[in-house]
């Protein structure tokens, strides 16, 4: 299955400032998604990131304030601009596992964001 | 927005003990998927079941999918203390995973 490198690992920032979170992976996926996870919530896609066209972002998520970057079929950048203490969260960055035999979704270990 | 509801939302049990969770979906689906998630790391894939399948298993994991009843259950027998994380169920409709609210399971030695 793919592999996923995911940085930071976790930051803390202060409100106003821009934080860009990276995810590398070993091979050539289409698709790269993008998750939220707020204190003791479940997970939310926040935008689907394909290389050479714009992400598409899901309700409650726009670009000004999270613009990606898929400059290419193995890397994606997710920023979260302009932040508040409300932005507060783990971002994960995700793909799907078309090798393997049971063809879920790999995971980047996260970024824990605490804006202060 | 999420998918569904998972029950129990906190589980608390004994090492050699069952552990059950539920998942109940909304929508239309073509398989549904356990991750396993520990201290608010990256998420581990568990076991995927395709709509068209009613049981699953792997190791000591046994996975049930009744799309009638828009539900799921995820089993996990003889727990060990290493089982102790965040259980989520997520529905894959058409490359689009939306997941539930979790299970938090705890096992004590």
């Amino acid at each position: 299955s793919a592999v996923i490198s995911q940085k930071p690992s976790r930051d803390i920032c202060q409100r106003g400032t821009s934080l860009t979170i990276q995810c590398q992976v070993d091979s050539q996926v289409t698709m790269m998604f993008w998750y939220r996870q707020q204190p003791g919530q479940s997970l939310t896609l926040i935008a689907t990131a394909n290389q050479g066209s714009e992400a598409t972002y899901e309700s409650g998520f726009v670009i000004d304030k999270f613009p990606i970057s898929r400059p290419n079929l193995t890397f994606s950048t997710l920023t979260v601009s302009n932040m508040s203490p409300e932005d507060s969260s783990i971002y994960l960055c995700s793909v799907e596992d078309e090798a393997g035999l049971n063809y879920g979704y790999t995971f980047g270990s996260g970024t824990r964001l605490t804006v202060v | 927005s999420q998918q569904g509801e998972e029950d129990p939302q906190a589980l608390s049990i004994q090492e050699g003990e069952n552990a059950t969770m539920n998942c109940s979906y909304k929508t239309s689906i073509n398989n549904l998927q356990w991750y396993r998630q520990n201290s608010g790391r990256g998420l581990v894939h568990l076991i995927l079941i395709r709509s068209n399948e009613r049981e699953k298993h792997s190791g000591r994991l046994r996975v049930t999918l009744d799309t009638s009843k828009k539900s799921s259950s995820l089993l996990i027998t003889a727990s060990r203390a290493a089982d102790t994380a965040s259980y989520f169920c997520a529905t894959d409709s058409w490359g689009k995973l939306q997941f539930g609210a979790g299970t938090q399971v705890v096992v004590t030695p």
